[in-house]
C-alpha cells in the first residue's frame, strides 16, 4: 500500500486566496484525521471523519476553515480566505477503527505557506 | 497545565548511550501512542500501547496504567534516532482524538 497520500506537498499562497488540501487515506482505513502542526501549539486535531461522516470538528479554527469527505478515498481541507496565521504543516492521518484502538498513519503533511 | 506531560523537552546523547524519554498524562485513557517525526517532518507511529510493554528493534515502550505513566527506551541509540518524539494519548472522554503532548527532541552525536 502506498500510505497515506496528500498533495501539494507545499503551498504558496497569498492572503486572502482559497487553499484546498487533499488527502487520501489507506485503502480499508475508515477512520481520517485532519492534524495541524505549529511551533507555537505542536500538533493539533482540526477534524475527523469516521465512515466519511464528521465526527468531531471541534478543533476547526474558524468558519474560514472546512473539510469534506465525499468517498471513503479522499477528503479535502479547504481554508477559504487564508490568512498568514494559517501557515503550517497539515497532516492528514487515517486508521481502522472499531472497538479496539488502531494505530494512525500519517501523510507526508503539506506545507501551506500564506504571505 | 496540559493533559500529556513530556520529559524532558530536549535531549542529547552520545552514541551507544540508553535513552530514556517520559510521558505522564492526567486523563483515563483507551490507548497511548509513540509517534517519531524526524527532521524531514514525516510523522512515523512507533507503538500504540494501553498496557505492559512493546519492544521493536532498539525501541521499548511501557506503560503503567495506575501511576498515568510511559516511558520510550532506545538501546544503543545512533544518530539516526535523532528526531522529536511525541506522546499522544487517546481519551477515554474523547472517542478517537488523540491529544499530544510537545515532544522530546532527541540529537544523537556520533
Amino acid at each position: 500500500d502506498a500510505g497515506v497520500i496528500q498533495s501539494p506537498r507545499h503551498e504558496v499562497t497569498e492572503m486572502g486566496q482559497e487553499v484546498t488540501l487533499r488527502c487520501k487515506p489507506i485503502s480499508g482505513h475508515d477512520y481520517l484525521f485532519w492534524y495541524r502542526q505549529t511551533m507555537m501549539r505542536g500538533l493539533e486535531l482540526l477534524i475527523y471523519f469516521n465512515n466519511n461522516v464528521p465526527i468531531d470538528d471541534s478543533g476547526m479554527p474558524e468558519d474560514r476553515f472546512s473539510a469534506k469527505m465525499p468517498n471513503a478515498s479522499f477528503s479535502t481541507l479547504k481554508i477559504q480566505p487564508s490568512e498568514p496565521r494559517d501557515s503550517a504543516v497539515y497532516f492528514c492521518a487515517s486508521s481502522l477503527g472499531g472497538r479496539t484502538p488502531y494505530e494512525q498513519y500519517f501523510g507526508p503533511g503539506t506545507r501551506l505557506t500564506v504571505t | 497545565k496540559n493533559e500529556v506531560e513530556q520529559s524532558p523537552q530536549n535531549l542529547t546523547a552520545q552514541e551507544g548511550e540508553f535513552i530514556t524519554i517520559n510521558c505522564s498524562y492526567s486523563v483515563g485513557i483507551s490507548a497511548l501512542h509513540w509517534l517519531q517525526q524526524h527532521p524531514g517532518g514525516g510523522i512515523v507511529s512507533l507503538f500504540m500501547l494501553s498496557s505492559g510493554k512493546k519492544k521493536h528493534g532498539r525501541l521499548i515502550a511501557t506503560i503503567n496504567i495506575q501511576e498515568k505513566h510511559s516511558s520510550l527506551h532506545i538501546t544503543a541509540s545512533h544518530p539516526r534516532d535523532s528526531a522529536v518524539y511525541i506522546c499522544a494519548v487517546k481519551k477515554k472522554s474523547s472517542g478517537d482524538k488523540l491529544t499530544f503532548g510537545t515532544g522530546t527532541r532527541l540529537a544523537v552525536r556520533p
